[in-house]
């Protein structure tokens, strides 16, 4: 079954705690992305990356890190979480032609930073 | 860069009754525009998608327009049912963009 899978879906961690949220494709998909939903402002792109060691930065890039060493994992790293990151993660993956072509998105998940 | 604008934010029908959800796209070389519904504790799921080349594409009770001169375009669901009631996201792009961008959602709800 074709799919994206995140883990984990909730999470609930402290302020300055790193912390690692991952994300996997089974789909042989160059394109991954993470997007962050927030009441009142839909999916906002944070990161994207077109394919192996190919990365670089969406609209709200701020405070994340990413990384894809191989081109079914694309994790997202938060080195020093705050408040603010408290938000509904997303992970998508999609093929060549990211702009036109069907994103696949993972469950979901939920961050809490207190 | 291209902004999307979605509307209404919520919406409340009366199950058979019609939904229509609009938006509107800044970027003129946009060709390509999506509609994800997402259900509760899911991820945004494709339901239909409308390229630049045509005005209007149909699957069973959901259609979408396009009008590209102005911009617009419209997600219509005919005989709403309750399964139906979810969080609707329109987007847009093009070919070669690295992204698409989103509009803010649209919470519809099938009222019994």
């Amino acid at each position: 079954e074709a799919q994206v899978t995140q883990n984990p879906r909730y999470l609930i961690t402290v302020t300055g705690k790193k912390l690692t949220v991952t994300c996997s494709q089974n789909m042989n998909h160059e394109y991954m992305s993470w997007y962050r939903q927030d009441p009142g402002l839909g999916l906002r792109q944070i990161y994207y990356s077109m394919n192996v060691e190919v990365t670089d930065k969406g609209d709200v890039p701020e405070g994340y890190k990413v990384s894809r060493k191989e081109k079914r994992n694309f994790p997202l790293i938060l080195e020093s979480p705050s408040p603010n990151q408290t938000s509904l993660y997303f992970c998508a993956s999609s093929a060549p032609g990211a702009g036109e072509t069907e994103a696949f998105f993972g469950q979901g998940t939920r961050l809490t930073v207190v | 860069g291209e902004n999307v604008e979605q509307h209404p934010s919520t919406l409340s029908v009366q199950e058979g009754d019609s939904a229509v959800i609009k938006c509107t796209y800044s970027d003129s070389a946009s060709n390509y525009f999506p509609w994800y519904k997402q259900e509760l504790g899911k991820g945004p799921q494709l339901i239909i998608d409308i390229r630049s080349n045509v005005g209007e594409k149909k699957d069973q009770r959901i259609a979408v327009t396009l009008n590209k001169t102005a911009k617009h375009f419209s997600l219509h669901i005919t005989e709403t049912q309750p399964e139906d009631s979810a969080v609707y996201f329109c987007a847009a792009s093009y070919s070669s963009a690295s992204k698409i961008i989103f509009g803010s959602g649209t919470r519809l709800s099938i009222r019994p």
